[in-house]
């Protein structure tokens, strides 16, 4: 059964600081993780994907992954008080049909004026 | 254009009621799927169909009932439901190319069910 552990906070962050947001998995042959950032009763939009160790940048998020570690996470600079938000870490896996994701409990994440 | 739709927006159901969700899309996505979320946790997968068979059934009572007539539409037929079954459904799509675990699942909108 895999696992997908995130802090459920609130990470409380002030405008304009950075926001890092972490997530830990515990299949070590997991090759997908994804970003979502879900507003209160609204669904999940995705705001990362990324596949490869490393760093991938897209505007202010930069999402790392370390496969080692089994440790990704979502660095917001700049931080808006529109990006609060419950942000959700997913893993992907394949199972023979569709993504089947598994997701973190969510990281609630408030940016103070 | 990543949309996808869902109708009703919300319903209100006793449990004796039958009742559908509907969910489409037009991206020429050949993964369709059902999640349930309820309040402060996170979505919860309960079905998967690929090319328009179901491939995954997460051990979900058989008071919810998939259907998928064709690549584009998803339907969740509910009958019988309990209170618990209160929560957002959500559909979600995705290509289910080769490498189908690292495709992205865009979600609808979702439909917010209350059962009395």
């Amino acid at each position: 059964q895999k696992e997908v552990e995130q802090n459920s906070g609130p990470l409380s962050v002030p405008e304009g600081a950075i926001a890092s947001l972490n997530c830990t998995y515990s299949d070590r042959v997991s090759q997908s993780f994804f970003w979502y950032r879900q507003y209160s009763g609204k669904s999940p939009e995705l705001i990362m994907s990324i596949y490869s160790n490393g760093d991938k940048e897209d505007g202010r998020f930069t999402a790392q992954l370390n496969k080692a570690s089994q440790y990704v996470s979502l660095l917001i600079r700049d931080s808006q008080p529109s990006d609060s938000a419950t942000y959700l870490c997913a893993v992907g896996g394949f199972t023979g049909g569709g993504n089947k994701l598994t997701f973190g409990t969510g990281t609630q994440l408030k940016v103070e004026l | 254009d990543t949309e996808v739709t869902q109708t009703p927006k919300h319903l209100v159901m006793g449990m004796t009621n039958k009742k559908s969700l509907k969910c489409e899309q037009h991206m020429g996505h050949r993964a369709m799927y059902w999640y349930k979320q309820k309040a402060k946790k996170p979505p919860e997968l309960m079905f998967v169909y690929s090319y328009e068979k179901l491939s995954i059934n997460e051990s979900v009572p058989s008071r919810f009932s998939p259907e998928c007539p064709n690549s584009s539409l998803l339907n969740l037929h509910l009958h019988a439901l309990q209170p618990e079954d209160s929560a957002l459904y959500l559909c979600a799509s995705s290509q289910d190319f080769r490498y189908a675990e690292k495709e992205t699942q865009y979600f609808g909108p979702g439909t917010r069910l209350l059962v009395l």
